[in-house]
């Protein structure tokens, strides 16, 4: 069965720490994984990963892609508390054309 | 160039009850998505719909229906609701068949008494 498994499922950290979220995948057909920011509504689109150690940035965030071993990994160094939201990883496979969503890893960062 | 907007944002409905949600997705996006999201379950896979055509559909019952217009406009219908329906109905759009970056709306949270 095709699944896309998260962790941890939350996690509480300080400001100023780096944290590293997981989310690995069994799917057929893998076409992408995508991770998203779900602060309060609307998740907001973080990254897009085709390609196995091309690693994307963007300011303080960054993630990578592993398909040999099916996970991904989201950075996020110098923590704020406005990080804190729920991070959503979903993989597209090629068959449906759908998204397979995780369950998301709830982030709080304390001040 | 505006989101994706989602009406209405609140809904209160009772058992029985069917309801109707609407989507307007970015203009010149042809595909819309729906998700229905609650805590225990996360996104869950509604059906999409691409060009007026549904491309594809979730496991959910038979109850949950939609359809696009040529606008590209999308609706999503319940019928006969359930108390396990209350949730955080998401739609998103996207570019084309090939461009999965999908741009989500502010969702419209059902509840079901």
């Amino acid at each position: 069965e095709d699944k896309v498994v998260q962790s941890p499922l939350s996690l509480v950290v300080h400001e100023g720490d780096t944290v590293t979220l997981n989310c690995s995948y069994e799917v057929t057909n893998f076409r992408s994984l995508l991770w998203y920011k779900q602060e309060k509504k609307a998740p907001t689109f973080l990254f897009m990963l085709t390609s196995s150690g091309i690693e994307k940035k963007s300011g303080r965030l960054s993630s990578i892609l592993d398909k040999k071993e099916l996970f991904s990994i989201l950075n996020i160094t110098a923590t704020q508390t406005g990080d804190s939201a729920v991070y959503l990883c979903a993989v597209e496979w090629d068959s449906n054309y759908q998204l397979i969503w995780g369950a998301g890893t709830k982030l709080i960062i304390k001040p | 160039k505006a989101g994706v907007t989602q009406t209405p944002r609140y809904l209160i409905k009772t058992r029985g009850q069917q309801v109707t949600l609407s989507c307007s997705p970015i203009s010149g996006h042809r595909s819309v998505s729906w998700y229905q999201q609650t805590p225990g379950q996360g996104l869950q896979f509604l059906f999409e719909y691409f060009s007026e055509t549904q491309r594809n559909k979730g496991n959910f019952p038979g109850r949950f229906s939609g359809r696009q217009f040529s606008n590209s406009r999308s609706e999503m219908n319940v019928s006969t609701l359930e108390l396990g329906d209350s949730a955080l109905y998401l739609c998103a759009s996207s570019l084309d068949i090939t461009y999965n970056e999908q741009f989500f709306g502010p969702g419209t949270r059902l509840t079901v008494l």
